[in-house]
């Protein structure tokens, strides 16, 4: 049972247009969240990051968004650029302080 | 500054073989991570180890896989014997937050293998 869930594989944005990339989750003893970007054949970086005490954490062109009702988080890049072509995995953490992971969204920006 | 180095990066191998993979964390981090990545499952905890400590192997999909961390700077990863399931690509990954983990992840540029 995935804890948690990026349910869009692929997202396809022209470039300058915001890209948003949504991630839910199920474990609501999660309280901290990440986001990682990801080219092919490298390791996955660390983009951006929110507490639970937050409902959202802007850094440059990268905007995380966290709904705890919801249980839904999404990370908006305003503007898309070519360059920000990759997979983004959204990542969870608890009292176990492991990070859990989404299984990914490859996000491809037009130009 | 040398970030997690990884090898080999790439393993082809054939059904039943030993593999062993290998890990070097950011010098200075005490809390070091096994990641395996699939299609279907994405990115997948298989064990971590804080002060060279083995804390969770929960993830270990199967005895066929062991890890160890004889000292704070290796790390190796040993599926024995392979099967071709095992085809994937694996992350070690380090983190200086004491075995916290809520921080960034630094990951190596992963291990690809695959087993025919």
């Amino acid at each position: 049972d995935q804890q948690v869930k990026q349910n869009s594989p692929s997202l396809s944005v022209q470039e300058g247009r915001i890209s948003i990339l949504n991630c839910d989750y199920t474990n609501s003893m999660f309280d901290y969240f990440l986001w990682y970007k990801k080219y092919p054949a490298e390791g996955p970086t660390f983009l951006i990051s929110i507490s639970s005490i937050k409902d959202k954490n802007e850094d440059g062109r990268f905007t995380v968004f966290l709904n705890k009702s919801a249980k839904h988080l999404s990370l908006h890049i305003v503007p898309s650029q070519p360059g920000d072509s990759a997979v983004y995995f959204c990542a969870a953490s608890g009292s176990a302080r492991q990070l859990t992971f989404g299984s990914g969204t490859q996000l491809t920006v037009l130009p | 500054d040398a970030g997690v180095i990884q090898s080999p990066r790439h393993e082809v191998t054939e059904m039943g073989q030993e593999v062993t993979l290998r890990c070097k964390p950011i010098s200075g981090h005490n809390s070091l991570f096994w990641y395996r990545q699939t299609m279907m499952r994405g990115l997948e905890l298989l064990i971590y180890f804080n002060n060279n400590v083995p804390i969770d192997d929960s993830g270990m999909p199967e005895d066929r896989f062991s890890a160890k961390m004889p000292n704070a700077s290796f790390s190796t990863l040993k599926i024995q014997p392979s099967e071709p399931r095992d085809s994937a690509v694996y992350f070690c990954a380090s983190s200086p937050r004491g075995g916290r983990g809520t921080g960034e992840l630094f990951f190596g540029e992963g291990s690809r293998l695959t087993v025919l």
